[in-house]
């Protein structure tokens, strides 16, 4: 069974840094394309970054330079690092198995607040 | 200012059909067959109910339709039923710079 575990969201301020991590099960990280997508507090959808099997990465505009997307094959976990953050990156980050540019397997999410 | 176009919202009685637009440019939509639609109920993660404009995956039940003309794609949900309320949102590939675009989503109201 595909299962996608996200953790290390928190309250954090402006300018500061956050690690979020993806713990996967059933399936083969580094064999797939994963995304991060996240979602401002009653607000739609917006992709973030993807990293192909690869290993090639690609991101927003809005997190270019800042957001960091990386994987760690022996854990079978995706990581997003995320640094100078901002308060419009306030949101819960859902990670997701990516696969014909559509997201199969969602997590169940994380939510990051950047405030001071 | 999503990049896709969804009316915010659609209702319906059960077992009656509703279509949710999704209207892009030539860019998005219009250009690439990879066009997906996902359902969120409140609190949960969305789920994937259409990929590549009308593929439904394994357990979506085919109450559940996709197509495309041109730059609009849409979604049918036939035979309402109340577990169908949630909001929709719709994506589309958009090229190697924006990758994936979303519409702002359609609440789907069962009445």
């Amino acid at each position: 069974e595909v299962q996608l575990v996200e953790s290390g969201g928190g309250l954090v301020q402006p300018g500061g840094s956050l690690r979020l991590s993806c713990a996967a099960s059933g399936f083969i990280v580094s064999s797939n394309y994963m995304s991060w997508v996240r979602q401002a507090p009653g607000k739609g959808l917006e992709w973030v970054s993807v990293i192909y099997s690869g290993g090639s990465t690609y991101y927003a505009d809005s997190v270019k330079g800042r957001f960091t997307i990386s994987r760690d094959n022996s854990k079978n976990t995706l990581y997003l690092q995320m640094n100078s953050l901002r308060a419009e990156d306030t949101a819960v980050y859902y990670c997701a198995r990516t696969w014909e540019l559509s997201f199969h397997y969602w997590g169940q999410g994380t939510l990051v607040t950047v405030s001071s | 200012q999503s990049a896709l176009t969804q009316p915010p919202s659609a209702s319906g009685s059960p077992g009656q059909s509703v279509t949710i637009s999704c209207t892009g440019t030539s860019s998005d939509v219009g250009g690439y067959n990879y066009v997906s639609w996902y359902q969120q109920h409140p609190g949960r993660a969305p789920k994937l109910m259409i990929y590549e404009v009308s593929k439904r995956p394994s357990g979506v039940p085919d109450r559940f339709s996709g197509s495309k003309s041109g730059n609009t794609a849409s979604l049918t949900v036939s035979g309402l039923q109340a577990e169908d309320e949630a909001d929709y949102y719709c994506s589309s590939y958009a090229g190697s710079n924006r990758y994936v675009v979303f519409g702002g989503g359609t609440k789907l109201t069962v009445l």
